[in-house]
């Protein structure tokens, strides 16, 4: 089984461009979620899907947009990025624990 | 304050020494993860408790409802135990994440 496979692993954006980080996850959980880490700080909360066509906000959703057409994929889409959205990002499901994919390392400059 | 509190944040050790690791919270939880983050990144689920005591090898995790504390230890430490070591806890909403303890085990 791949888990939670993420991409890309690596991305430098300019200010003001746009991007989508993929996730996509075989385990046929229904539970999703996007996380951003940054430096010395705990892991927060971006949006998450506790089904296809179910999405809600996290705890820091400004920024960033969400979609759940399949169980499988729970893609998060930066508009306008800025550098204050530089973190390191981190997709998730759940059944009863939780598979982390391997993160997505994002620069805004 | 933050609803969950680790510590310590930096831990050195020996290889062989028991490692303890501190996870205190403040909000009603229904279960509650310890995680692993190696240096490369990725992160590993290694427990996830709702009571008493759970062990994977040398690893074991003990959570006190009560007293909103776990605790992970780490029994004969070895240089590969080196990574990011995170508690999280799931209560009202969604899971909230400690900003970890980094263990660093030498030989």
């Amino acid at each position: 089984n791949a888990g939670v496979t993420q991409t890309p692993k690596f991305r430098i954006l300019k200010i003001g461009q746009s991007m989508t980080l993929q996730c996509t996850q075989d385990m046929n959980h229904n539970y999703m979620y996007w996380y951003r880490q940054d430096p010395g700080m705990g892991l927060k909360l971006i949006y998450y899907s506790v089904g296809a066509g179910i999405t809600d906000k996290g705890e820091v959703p400004n920024g960033y947009n969400v979609s759940r057409s399949t169980t499988e994929d729970f893609p998060l889409r930066l508009e306008l990025a800025a550098p204050s959205q530089t973190s390191v990002y981190f997709c998730a499901s759940s059944y009863y624990g939780y598979t982390f994919g391997s993160g997505t390392r994002l620069t805004v400059v | 304050k933050n609803e969950v509190e680790q510590s310590p944040q930096n831990l050195t050790a020996q290889e062989g020494e028991f490692i303890t690791i501190n996870c205190s919270y403040s909000v009603g939880i229904s279960a509650l993860h310890w995680l692993q983050q190696h240096p490369g990144g990725g992160i590993v689920s290694l427990f996830m408790l709702s009571s008493g005591k759970k062990k994977h090898g040398r690893l074991i995790a003990t959570i006190n409802i009560q007293e909103k504390h776990s605790s992970l230890h780490i029994t004969a430490s070895h240089p590969r135990d080196s990574a990011v070591y995170i508690c999280a806890v799931r209560g009202p909403g969604d899971m909230r994440f400690g900003a970890g303890t980094r263990l660093t085990v030498k030989p």
